[in-house]
């Protein structure tokens, strides 16, 4: 069974950088069968996808174009695990934060992690 | 990048009844990579139709999914007291986006 663990701190300074950490179990992040994503939720943004990350011989990232200039996602192979990091952040990334899988079969995301919510404030 | 307009906002219906759901997209959606999801309060997404039609596993033969080029429909044949929630279509031919939804109530 497939399952997506999210960590990270729930409060982040505006101008600072956001940056969470999904734990894969029952998956691989390295697997040729599925990307890896972040997508957030907010009341005035609502469903917004952000990037992924996924191995394909060598690693392969996407970013939406509305953040392109301030995120990186980041496999970490050792721990079965990816990040997200969003530089630069202000109240209207305030938001709550999910990561997915995507299979290839599915090309949809099928396992979603609990969620965290973060919140950019002084 | 593709944008994708959900009709109605919210839909009040009975249990029992034939919801349909509508998805348009800016520009047609090729490949057929189109999906819809359920969402309840305080919970995660659960994709319910990939690839327009396709119930993904688990998913009860009353929900549908039909459409092509920028027109898809979300059909829940017999509403269950379960079924009403938020839906969301999500295409993945350009990028990745999602609607913004549909409140299907009581």
């Amino acid at each position: 069974q497939v399952q997506l663990q999210q960590s990270g701190p729930g409060l982040v300074k505006p101008s600072q950088t956001l940056s969470l950490t999904c734990a894969i179990s029952g998956d691989s992040v390295s697997s040729n069968g599925a990307a890896w994503n972040w997508i957030r939720q907010s009341p005035s943004r609502g469903l917004e996808w952000l990037g992924r990350t996924y191995y394909r011989s060598r690693w392969y990232n996407d970013y939406a174009v509305s953040v392109k200039s301030r995120i990186t996602i980041k496999p970490d192979t050792s721990k079965n695990q990816f990040s997200l990091q969003l530089n630069s952040v202000t109240p209207e990334d305030t938001a709550l934060y999910y990561c997915a899988r995507e299979p290839n079969y599915y090309a949809a995301f099928d396992i979603w992690g609990q969620g965290t919510m973060v919140t950019v404030s002084s | 990048e593709i944008v994708l307009t959900q009709s109605p906002g919210t839909l009040s219906l009975s249990p029992g009844e034939r919801a349909t759901l509508s998805c348009r997209a800016s520009q047609s959606v090729s490949s057929s990579y189109l999906a819809w999801y359920q969402q309840k309060p305080g919970q995660t997404p659960r994709l319910l139709i990939y690839g327009v039609s396709n119930r993904a596993t688990g998913i009860p033969d009353r929900f549908s999914g039909s459409g092509s080029g920028t027109d898809f429909t979300l059909t829940i044949s017999r509403l269950e007291p379960e079924d009403f929630a938020m839906y969301y279509c999500q295409q993945y031919d350009n990028s990745r986006a999602f609607g913004q939804g549909t409140k299907v109530e009581i």
